[in-house]
């Protein structure tokens, strides 16, 4: 079956360093990838998606995600962390010609003064 | 230029008592989804509407229930709301099913 594992249930680091958040995925063919933003009493936000073509992809925010077929992988990435970027953050797979997102069970980032 | 708008933010009601969630959405999108999200959790499709055809998810309870009067609007009804419906529930839209989905700030319901 079709899944998203995100390891990391929590990630702490100090404001101004570099942020690597992990996203496997369990999926036959190619995935269209997501990474969405949620801060505390908000929706989600969505910061970039794979559908094909260059496997770096560039989003919002200075974040950017890369795609390993061989690893079955969607970091996210970004060289310098703001206070600002504490939230949960989600990745997220859609199977082609589907409707439903199939989330993983979030990140959790706090950023150390 | 909120393009998701969810009423209200809060809202609490009590034990059995019938409450309805509201979205809008400035987007002119054709897809409309509803997410339940509990504490600490990822979000659970619970349901989306396909300009007027409704898509319920195998495992959404039947206490859940939508209403999309027309494109822009789309109500979330919880029947005889129990201790464990207590959660943020989120709408989504999409233009189509297979376009990226955009979030409203979700509603926050409490169960008295």
């Amino acid at each position: 079956a079709q899944s998203v594992t995100q390891p990391d249930i929590h990630i702490t680091v100090s404001e101004g360093a570099s942020l690597e958040l992990r996203c496997n995925y369990s999926y036959g063919a190619t995935p269209y990838l997501f990474w969405y933003v949620q801060s505390p009493g908000q929706g989600l936000q969505l910061l970039l998606k794979y559908f094909s073509g260059d496997t770096l992809v560039q989003g919002i925010k200075g974040f950017e995600a890369e795609f390993k077929r061989s690893q079955s992988s969607f970091n996210l990435r970004k060289p310098s962390v703001h206070w600002s970027d504490a939230a949960e953050y989600f990745c997220a797979l859609r199977m082609d010609s589907s409707y439903k997102l199939i989330f993983g069970s979030g990140t959790r980032l706090l950023v150390r003064p | 230029d909120a393009m998701v708008i969810q009423n209200p933010r809060y809202q609490v009601t009590q034990f059995g008592k019938p409450v309805t969630l509201s979205c809008s959405q400035t987007l002119n999108h054709n897809v409309m989804y509803w997410y339940q999200q509990k504490s600490s959790q990822a979000p659970k499709l619970l349901f989306h509407y396909y300009d007027k055809d409704f898509n319920n998810e195998a495992d959404t309870p039947d206490n859940f229930q939508s209403r999309r009067p027309n494109t822009s609007f789309c109500f979330l009804d919880i029947r005889s709301p129990g201790l464990g419906d207590a959660a943020m529930y989120l709408c989504a839209t999409s233009r189509d099913n297979n376009k990226p989905q955009h979030f409203g700030d979700g509603t926050r319901l409490s169960i008295l």
